[in-house]
């Protein structure tokens, strides 16, 4: 069954402008680890934040935030001050104890300028 | 410090042909972990190696082999190519291959079956 689900396929946002990008997970793991990584259209992965099912603050790094919500199993990547190099394919992923990194299906976002 | 490398970065290939691609992790990282992407796919899990040792497996026929060295470098294989292994194939290390340890990749080996 699939544990990560990221619900828009595509999305746009102006620049300048916060846009906020999908994703829920399940998992009756108590250790568990959360990712988002962007793909742009070179191919390569780039990583851009974690976070981990016991820390209790919101990570952040930059322009990008992650909206951790436990109890509903979300982990919504929030990009603040869009700038049209944000645009990208972008990954939610998760990994539980030592078993493998596991995928979304990804949210394809185009940054209007 | 160097990110993950992957060598070589393109490569073409007929069917029945073998392939085989290089990785080589970030210094100090013990994971290396292998996936491949697809336009239809997507992101699939081929295998991971820790210390050597094949950790995790995705479901993937026996066609495809990996295997890790002692300096963690990780080589993976695929023989008999079909049409349908064309993809962009993706290496990623981490320290320890743990939940809470980050994963990077590196830029992919594009293959394309002829």
């Amino acid at each position: 069954a699939q544990k990560i689900t990221q619900t828009q396929p595509g999305m746009f946002v102006q620049e300048k402008e916060a846009v906020t990008l999908d994703c829920t997970y399940d998992t009756s793991d108590q250790s568990y680890g959360l990712f988002w990584y962007k793909q742009p259209s070179s191919g390569e992965m780039i990583f851009l934040i974690y976070q981990g099912s016991y820390d209790e603050q919101n990570a952040t790094e930059g322009r990008y935030s992650l909206n951790f919500q436990k109890a509903r199993k979300s982990a919504n990547l929030v990009i603040s001050a869009s700038q049209l190099g944000d645009s990208a394919m972008y990954f939610c992923a998760m990994r539980e104890g030592l078993r493998k990194l596991i995928f979304g299906s990804g949210t394809r976002l185009l940054v209007r300028p | 410090k160097a990110g993950v490398t992957q060598t070589p970065r393109y490569l073409i290939k007929t069917r029945g042909q073998q392939v085989t691609l290089s990785c080589s992790p970030i210094s100090g990282h013990r994971s290396v972990s292998w996936y491949q992407q697809t336009p239809g796919q997507g992101l699939q899990f081929l295998f991971e190696y820790f210390s050597e040792t094949q950790r995790n497996k995705g479901n993937f026929p026996g066609r495809f082999s990996g295997r890790q060295f002692s300096n963690s470098r990780s080589e993976m294989n695929v023989s008999t190519l079909e049409l349908g292994d064309s993809a962009l194939y993706l290496c990623a290390s981490s320290l320890a291959g743990s939940f809470n340890n980050e994963q990077f990749f590196g830029p992919g080996t594009r293959l394309t079956v002829l």
